[in-house]
């Protein structure tokens, strides 16, 4: 059995700060992990992947997560916020090789952005 | 691009009501999926495709059924529309024998259900 748990529902950052969200995971096997981001009234796009590569992996728009086993956490960083990066956020994980009827949602980051 | 195309952006459907949401991907993608999200819920996978005419439930296939008459397109049907459907739909495809769980997304069906 696999979990996926995002620690936060909301997060509240200002504009040019850091932006930490927060994943942990619960799987018997070695993981797939993904962040998924969904920005208003749109589909999810995929922001970034781990499957057993390197543990600190770069995504799109500056994004970066940096996966921790001893910690079970898979948490998506970027340096400092923009006001496009305001969306919901979703941890993604995997063990069926990362076969899409395998994956198992959390229940999303809702990020906001102050001016 | 990969593009994923919902045909139905908003409905409102009445209670008993059957109702048929529509999507189809341009890339020859051979698994379609559906999902529902509700808030606070995250996404659920209702059912996938791996090919035409196949067919498998997700975790709540519960009150829909589907359709995958050709390769692109992937229907979900709900056969007896109950407020309890209300909620946003999504569909998923990606490439065969994909194993990154990358899927692509159309932009959702919202649904409500009077």
């Amino acid at each position: 059995a696999q979990s996926v748990t995002q620690l936060d529902s909301h997060v509240s950052v200002s504009e040019g700060t850091p932006v930490l969200l927060r994943c942990n995971y619960s799987s018997s096997y070695s993981p797939s992990l993904f962040w998924y981001v969904q920005h208003p009234n749109k589909g999810l796009q995929l922001l970034l992947k781990y499957t057993s590569a390197a543990t600190l992996v770069k995504g799109i728009n500056g994004f970066e997560a940096e996966f921790k086993k001893s910690e079970t956490s898979f948490h998506l960083t970027k340096p400092s916020a923009h006001m496009s990066d305001a969306a919901e956020y979703f941890c993604v994980v995997s063990v069926s090789g990362g076969g899409a009827d395998g994956l198992t949602f959390g229940k999303g980051t809702h990020l906001i952005i102050q001016p | 691009d990969v593009k994923v195309t919902q045909s139905s952006r908003y409905l409102v459907k009445r209670t008993g009501e059957k109702v048929f949401l529509e999507c189809v991907q341009d890339m020859d993608h051979e698994n379609m999926f559906w999902y529902r999200q509700d808030p606070g819920l995250g996404l659920r996978l209702i059912y996938f495709s791996y090919d035409v005419k196949m067919k498998e439930k997700g975790d709540i296939p519960e009150g829909y059924s589907v359709s995958r008459e050709k390769k692109e397109r992937f229907s979900l049907i709900l056969e007896s529309a109950s407020t309890n459907q209300t909620s946003m739909y999504l569909c998923a495809s990606n490439p065969p024998r994909a194993n990154t769980g990358e899927l692509f997304f159309g932009e959702g069906s919202r649904l409500t259900v009077l």
